[in-house]
């Protein structure tokens, strides 16, 4: 499958603090997909992104597929300490299967 | 909202013998299933494509022979790790297509762990 890098690979913040990750790849994806992972559990979808520039929120989450269709970031605002997780972009172009990013772990210290 | 169900959640293992992970999608159909493998502290990585009443296709490295699925209904599809070896130690996670919607749901994964 398509390679992603997503960066930062971890983030060590304090509450309250805004988050910011991001994607790119090496081709253009017709979705984009921003999961939460926890330890001992799948993944769990945060945002859907099916339209190139489209901005979307989920409470105090916010994401954007990329003009370019082969990138996208996810904004975390006011991190709070059940934000502590492994963030993962995922995406897929003509296929059915999700190529996933390597994930951002997130520390939020309170 | 739509729910898919893998069991088990856990299994502890000798080694040489078989393990079976079910995917159940609990209120949707799922004509396409996935099975992917988590390392620690790595990212999911695609293993097979699950067709229900076809073949699975296999991504590269991965061996068919080892990791057999079965997707014989429209809301289950099983993978079972054949000889199982320590190596194959990891988080198996599935997810499953709604055929109406195209939407992808996650299984809360199985960890394996062969001794």
């Amino acid at each position: 499958g398509q390679q992603l890098n997503q960066s930062p690979q971890s983030m060590f913040i304090q509450e309250g603090e805004d988050v910011s990750m991001n994607c790119t790849s090496s081709s253009i994806f017709n979705t984009w997909l921003w999961y939460k992972q926890e330890p001992g559990e799948g993944p769990v979808l945060l945002i859907a992104l099916y339209k190139a520039g489209e901005l979307t929120s989920n409470g105090r989450l916010t994401a954007q597929f990329g003009i370019t269709r082969k990138d996208s970031f996810l904004n975390i605002s006011a991190s709070i300490p059940s934000d502590v997780g492994i963030y993962f972009c995922a995406g897929h172009d003509s296929g059915y299967a999700l190529n996933f990013g390597k994930g951002t772990s997130l520390l939020v210290t309170p | 909202g739509a729910v898919v169900s893998q069991h088990p959640s856990r299994v502890i293992c000798k080694s040489g013998t078989s393990v079976k992970i079910e995917c159940r999608s609990l209120d949707f159909q799922a004509t396409t299933m996935f099975w992917y493998r988590q390392f620690p502290k790595q990212s999911l990585m695609l293993m097979a494509t699950s067709n229900e009443g076809s073949k699975a296709t296999y991504e590269q490295g991965v061996e068919k022979d080892k990791f057999l699925i079965n997707h014989a209904s429209l809301t289950l599809s099983t993978l079972t790790v054949t000889s199982a070896h320590p190596e194959d130690s990891s988080f198996y996670i599935c997810s499953a297509r709604d055929a109406v919607n195209e939407k992808l749901f996650f299984g809360s994964g199985t960890q394996l762990s062969v001794l």
